[in-house]
């Protein structure tokens, strides 16, 4: 199974300013048929359901603010809130759907407001 | 609105089995495949399986194999997952959301929209 570790476990970035979370998985993600990654972030509030913002690495999904951004190939992944919002505070997932099953999530990352 | 719905709440005694039902409104509930997560409390995601909603075909978690089924009901649109011999263990959210292609033979892919989750609970 491929193992997806998240960095940091939390962090607290203030409003506006930007908040990087990193990704790591434990083999590449990269399709050589098609050149894409199997990667997708997803956002989860409490008491809510995770919420999809980034699929095949860096594609937003539909209605996800363009201060979220995905960037990386192959093992290593970020995701970018470019000016931090008071409603961005949540949990972080990373998801690689690349060798399934079993699809594989990271540990999540708590974001807060300093 | 494309939209999945689930069952509500459900408190069980250790040993028993429980049995989550996820209605999908608003797209083809054929045309894909149908992921199951669970959330223990204050934990991550733990993917749990997937149905194919076209040809009922399933891939388990080698974790939950033995011990989950996972079903679907194509004239209402409705998947289930039903999860045997319960332990104090089993107590979380669990939820459904729609994944990839079921045209695909794989079926990897990433996951939108999601239920609104179902509390289980497992307590004597």
């Amino acid at each position: 199974d491929i193992v997806m570790t998240q960095s940091p476990d939390s962090l607290a970035v203030s409003l506006g300013e930007r908040a990087t979370i990193t990704c790591k998985s434990s083999q590449s993600v990269l399709s050589s048929s098609n050149n894409k990654n199997y990667l997708a972030w997803y956002q989860q509030k409490p008491g809510q359901p995770p919420k999809l913002l980034i699929y095949w690495a860096s594609t937003r999904g539909s209605g996800v603010p363009d201060r979220f951004s995905g960037s990386g190939s192959g093992t290593d992944f970020t995701l970018t809130i470019s000016s931090l919002q008071a409603e961005d505070v949540a949990v972080y997932y990373c998801q690689q759907y690349y060798s399934t099953p079993p699809d594989t999530f990271g540990q999540g990352t708590k974001l807060e407001i300093k | 609105q494309v939209q999945l719905v689930q069952s509500g709440a459900e408190v069980k005694k250790p040993g028993a089995s429980v049995k989550v039902s996820c209605r999908a409104s608003g797209y083809t509930f054929s045309d894909y495949y149908m992921e199951w997560v669970r959330q223990a409390p204050g934990q991550g995601l733990e993917w749990m399986g997937r149905i194919n909603a076209k040809s009922g075909g399933t891939q388990y978690a080698q974790k939950f194999q033995g011990r989950v089924t996972m079903t679907r009901d194509t004239y209402i649109n409705t998947a289930y997952m039903e999860v045997n011999s319960l332990t104090s263990d089993d107590t979380a959210v669990y939820y459904c959301a729609s994944g990839g292609d079921s045209r695909s033979p794989v079926g990897g892919s990433w996951y939108a929209p999601w239920g609104q989750g179902t509390p289980v609970t497992v307590s004597s």
